[in-house]
């Protein structure tokens, strides 16, 4: 009955390694997000999708490379993972209309580059 | 710029009502969010403010003043699992949500 899963929940890989965060929404919502929360535990937006088209990209390195294959996926490719990449990665859904955005948060990716 | 403030840390006493401020200069304006994060966990959303005054909800309410650019979550009846951070996020006119860094409040008993 999970409402927004990721997978893994935990990810510890070495500097250079490419990876890729699956997440899935059963909420019936057009609109993804994936958020990066550093260790300050500040929340940033990273990308936005709507009905499977990018809307938001905000000023991620091109390493980061999001897919969403239908709406109730979007899922985050990262290449050469860097030591500065450690942080937990939230997935979240919302319908795309005005007013009635709130969010549904993912359980998290905790990501930890070595 | 596109700026969210909200204070870092506050400490309040079980039973008692707490008030997070959360002030923004944002490119337009299209509503306003509140959640909660306990640590550990994903943010779970707690209230939505488009238009000024108060909207209350159980123990919890927020308040919305567009033109001074403010908002307050107010928390009454405290509770120790009322211990979180607590987002301010605001919706700017390119329908981008940002967020402030959150403020973590600690509950004595």
């Amino acid at each position: 009955d999970t409402a927004v899963s990721q997978t893994p929940k935990y990810l510890v890989t070495q500097m250079g390694n490419d990876k890729s965060i699956k997440c899935e929404q059963n909420l019936g919502h057009d609109t993804m997000y994936w958020y990066k929360q550093d260790s300050k535990k500040f929340l940033k937006i990273m990308f936005s999708y709507n009905n499977k088209e990018l809307i938001i990209n905000e000023t991620v390195p091109n390493r980061f490379s999001p897919k969403s294959p239908d709406k109730a996926h979007l899922n985050l490719h990262i290449n050469s993972l860097e030591l500065g990449d450690s942080a937990v990665y939230f997935c979240a859904s919302s319908h795309g209309l005005a007013g009635a955005r709130e969010q549904y948060f993912g359980p998290g990716t905790r990501l930890t580059v070595t | 710029g596109q700026n969210i403030d909200q204070p870092t840390e506050m400490t309040a006493t079980e039973g008692a009502i707490v008030q997070i401020n959360c002030t923004y200069q944002t490119s337009g304006f299209n509503g306003l969010f509140w959640y909660q994060q306990h640590a550990g966990e994903a943010p779970t959303f707690l209230s939505y403010n488009v238009l000024d005054g108060l909207e209350e909800k159980g123990r919890f309410s927020s308040f919305l003043s567009r033109s001074k650019g403010y908002s307050y979550l107010l928390l009454k009846e405290l509770q120790m699992k009322d211990s979180a951070s607590y987002l301010c996020a605001v919706e700017n006119r390119d329908d981008k949500i940002i967020f402030g860094k959150g403020t973590r409040l600690h509950i004595l008993p």
